[in-house]
């Protein structure tokens, strides 16, 4: 079956607007987390969701950051105003449920955010 | 809080050789613990994982046993390819923290033929 999408790949973007990234989770999977990868931070945990519900936000860096995700399915992340050190890959997750770590992460591809 | 602590490497090898990477972790619960890897040009994989003290997770001739009393969750294989060349990230996730991964910076390993 399909695993987990992103979109899009790459983004360029000049500091100050705005982005939206995209994912879409495996089908059925309920849970969904985002991931920021960069090379000063490594991998850091952004937002988790539990249906359409986020019950864990305390990874988004600044108010600038936010997320819903719709009909137990697609997320978005959008970036306001973005900044140079916003610059980094943005990784999506989706596990069947959230649980106990019986349930596997899979992971989408990325998407490669460079603020100019 | 939850933290892990790897190897930061590069680590080379030649072919055939064996391969350690250590991992530790500080978790308030009781974790389970992942390897994952990244393979040149592609996502993030779970290689092997553990959900329990004394449990051995194993792949593609990869091992590592979750060790409480270490706070350990070392990676070994006794003879890598060269297409094992990756990025390797030791996580955790606890039902305290929403099961989110907690990663490790990564080892960067290039075997040589």
């Amino acid at each position: 079956g399909a695993g987990v999408s992103q979109s899009p790949s790459n983004k360029v973007t000049e500091k100050g607007k705005d982005v939206e990234l995209r994912c879409d989770p495996i089908s059925g999977h309920t849970a969904l987390y985002w991931y920021r990868q960069s090379l000063g931070q490594g991998l850091e945990f952004l937002i988790y969701f539990q249906g359409n519900s986020a019950p864990d936000k305390s990874g988004l860096p600044s108010d600038r950051f936010s997320a819903e995700r719709t009909g137990g399915s697609v997320s978005t992340l959008t970036i306001q105003r973005t900044q140079q050190e916003d610059s980094a890959v943005y990784l999506c997750a989706s596990s069947l449920v959230a649980g106990g770590g019986t349930d596997t992460q899979y992971f989408g591809p990325g998407t490669r955010l460079t603020v100019l | 809080g939850n933290s892990v602590t790897q190897m930061e490497g590069p680590v080379t090898l030649s072919e055939e050789a064996f391969l350690t990477i250590n991992c530790t972790y500080t978790a308030t619960g009781y974790p389970s613990l992942f390897w994952y890897v990244q393979y040149p040009g592609e996502g993030l994989q779970l290689l092997l994982k553990a959900t329990k003290a004394d449990d051995k997770g194993s792949n593609k001739g990869f091992e590592a046993t979750y060790r409480k009393e270490t706070t350990s969750f070392h990676l070994e294989k006794g003879s890598v390819q060269v297409s094992d060349s990756a990025v390797y990230f030791c996580a955790l996730s606890d039902q305290g923290s929403n099961y989110k991964l907690t990663f490790g910076k990564g080892t960067l390993l290039t075997v040589n033929p």
